[in-house]
């Protein structure tokens, strides 16, 4: 089974460009998160997406970073314009609807996206 | 607002010692999850812990979850260095919210 998709890999911009990040999940998980992990920390919750819509983004810095989840499969994240602050790993991740199946409480993390601002 | 703490944060040992780690959490939950992270990779999947009194192992890695206390364990039993990676706890707030501890890095010296 393929696992969750990120692309890029890494990305180095110059502060106050934009960019953009493409999540593809696990096929058949309805729900899609984007956490961000500043280096050294734990991951922090950014968005999540059940379906196509939003059931979280109390975290999500509004002025600066805008997530969609089209027909509710791929997302893309998109931070414009970037602060060095930004600076981080990208972490995408999915999982089926909480209790279907013993699988239904995992979250299954992809790769990361690397973001480097400078 | 749900705190998940770790600790210790960063923990050097020796191979073939035993360690706990701890995770304390701050509100009810019925759901907590264990990660191994290593340096460059993503988040992989150890443990899910559903209920209190829960305990699961996997190989020198075991475990468990006290939902009275909000306490959960991660024992390793024999250290060996492949165990070298930093571990994460993570516990829901609410219906699906994950909250995710500080981590905790551990290194195994052979």
């Amino acid at each position: 089974e393929a696992g969750v998709a990120q692309s890029p890999r890494y990305k180095i911009i110059e502060k106050r460009q934009s960019v953009a990040f493409w999540c593809n999940p696990i096929s058949g998980h309805a729900t899609l998160y984007w956490y961000q992990q500043i280096l050294g920390q734990g991951p922090k919750l950014l968005i999540q997406f059940q379906n196509n819509g939003v059931v979280d983004d109390s975290q999500l810095p509004k002025d600066r970073f805008s997530a969609e989840r089209l027909k509710g499969v791929d997302s893309t994240l998109k931070i414009q314009p970037a602060k060095l602050e930004d600076s981080a790993v990208y972490l995408c991740a999915s999982s089926t609807p909480r209790g279907q199946g013993p699988l239904g409480n995992t979250i299954y993390f992809g790769e990361g996206s690397w973001l480097t601002v400078v | 607002e749900l705190k998940v703490e770790q600790n210790p944060l960063f923990l050097s040992m020796q191979e073939g010692k035993n360690y706990t780690i701890y995770c304390n959490y701050s509100t009810t939950s019925d759901r907590l999850y264990w990660y191994r992270q290593d340096p460059g990779k993503s988040l992989e999947s150890l443990f899910v812990l559903l209920s209190n009194g829960a305990v699961k192992q996997e190989g020198r890695l075991m475990a468990s979850l006290d939902t009275k206390a909000r306490l959960s364990t991660l024992h390793i039993t024999a250290a060996v260095h492949d165990l070298s990676a930093t571990y994460f706890c993570a516990v829901f707030q609410g219906a699906q919210k994950l909250v995710f501890g500080q981590g905790t890095r551990l290194t195994i010296n052979p």
